[in-house]
């Protein structure tokens, strides 16, 4: 059973435009979520993370919007670039324990 | 890929074989872990560890065995290798692993890709 819900599974978007790719979790003892890029070839790479007691968290172009009491959490992208072109993954964190559970990923492609 | 290598890099066995991948790091960082990743899956957790000979099973532990008997390095064994373990191992470490309030973040090595066939 997945444990954190990941779409879409890939993404086309224009140069300049914005990427949004979307999490959903239920376990309510998650306290953690990061957000990592994978390039081909590459291991994954922390990109942004945020806890739940805060809605927003911006990192230049990167920003993550968290809805506690949806359980959901997405990642946005402002100003896509080719050089974004890469795997995301979105993870979560129990405060029980040290395992993390990880999204299926979404494939980002950006168009020149 | 922060101070942590993987050997091997590619790795071709034949089912039945024992397999046992290397993580090697030089930040002495206490947790280490390993993740399998697969299409459709995502990266799934298989054993992770919080200090020397002390690990603990991830949710896909089943056919995998693991030892760290020096901070620096975590062993992933596979005893009899299977078709279903084809996939693609990543080792990540971290300073501070699961404590509340810590950075949490996780470093991911360059990953080894095993075929058995």
């Amino acid at each position: 059973q997945q444990q954190v819900k990941q779409s879409p599974q890939s993404l086309i978007v224009q140069k300049g435009g914005i990427s949004i790719i979307n999490c959903a979790y239920e376990n309510t003892a998650f306290d953690y979520f990061p957000w990592y890029q994978q390039f081909p070839g590459k291991g994954p790479a922390l990109l942004i993370a945020i806890r739940p007691d805060v809605s927003e968290k911006k990192e230049g172009r990167f920003t993550i919007s968290f809805n506690k009491s949806a359980k959901q959490f997405s990642l946005h992208i402002m100003d896509s670039q080719p050089g974004d072109s890469a795997t995301y993954f979105c993870a979560a964190e129990s405060n029980t324990g040290n395992q993390f559970y990880f999204g299926t990923g979404t494939s980002l492609t950006v168009i020149p | 890929d922060a101070g942590i290598t993987q050997s091997p890099r590619h790795k071709v066995t034949e089912t039945g074989t024992p397999v046992t991948l290397r993580c090697h790091q030089t930040e002495n960082h206490r947790y280490m872990y390993w993740y399998r990743q697969d299409p459709g899956h995502g990266l799934r957790l298989i054993h992770y560890s919080y200090g020397v000979k002390d690990t603990d099973k991830g949710e896909v532990s089943d056919g995998y065995s693991v030892s760290r008997s020096k901070t620096e390095d975590f062993l992933l064994t596979l005893e009899s290798a299977t078709s279903s373990q084809t996939s693609v191992y990543f080792c990540a470490i971290s300073p501070y692993g699961g404590l509340a309030g810590g950075t949490h973040e996780q470093y991911f090595g360059p990953g080894t890709r095993l075929t058995v066939t």
